[in-house]
């Protein structure tokens, strides 16, 4: 069973800080997908990267997929509370099977 | 103009009863998903159809049973409801199963079983 790891599980910080959240594996994925999910509502697709190495910005958020396509990593910068939410990479694996990972709950104060 | 929507949102039923969960799209896509998120916010998918064809069955008790009566609609019934089975259970889509594209999901239908 191919296992994504996220690290950390929790963060607080406040705002105006930079994070950066982990997402690592030991399987190659074909693609990396990174969602917000906040209560209530289903996850909601921020970024999809598909190359080893491959960097992609989003306004304060900037992705990264692994040279390897195991591991993944999501910055963000200058973090609002509105950034607040459940956040969770998820790997395509070789039977076009969507894995999430165990997800990252991120909480920015004012 | 909900792109996956489900019903009911909520659900509230004893142990041993029937229920179905309802799931419509109006993306046009061909893949719908069924995932179930546990207490931890675990996401785990359960069923998957493309174009009403069964492609991906995890190991789900039988007592799960999707149906999918076209491309945009994919519904699962549930027998004899467990304890166990209380969670939240996502439906969701993508424009095909190959390739890299995202997927668009529903608000999920919280399940409690009592």
């Amino acid at each position: 069973t191919q296992l994504l790891e996220q690290s950390p599980q929790f963060l607080s910080i406040q705002e105006g800080e930079n994070l950066t959240v982990y997402c690592n594996s030991s399987s190659v994925f074909s693609s990396l997908q990174w969602y917000r999910q906040e209560p209530g509502e289903g996850p909601v697709l921020l970024v999809t990267v598909v190359t080893g190495g491959e960097v992609k910005k989003l306004k304060r958020l900037t992705f990264q997929f692994g040279d390897a396509r195991k591991d993944s990593s999501l910055h963000i910068t200058a973090a609002q509370p509105g950034d607040t939410g459940l956040y969770l990479c998820a790997g395509m694996d070789s039977s076009y099977k969507l894995i999430f990972g165990s997800g990252t709950r991120l909480l920015v104060r004012p | 103009d909900t792109a996956v929507s489900q019903t009911p949102k909520y659900l509230v039923t004893q142990m041993g009863n029937d229920k179905s969960i309802k799931c419509e799209q109006n993306l046009g896509h061909d893949t719908m998903y069924w995932y179930k998120q546990d207490s931890k916010k675990f996401l785990k998918i359960m069923f998957s159809y493309n174009n009403k064809e069964l492609i991906i069955n995890e190991t789900v008790p039988n007592r799960f049973s999707p149906k999918s009566p076209d491309k945009a609609h994919l519904n699962l019934h549930i027998n004899s409801l467990e304890l166990g089975d209380s969670a939240v259970y996502f439906c969701a889509s993508s424009p095909r199963i190959i390739l890299n594209y995202g997927y668009t999901f529903g608000s999920g239908t919280r399940l409690t079983v009592v």
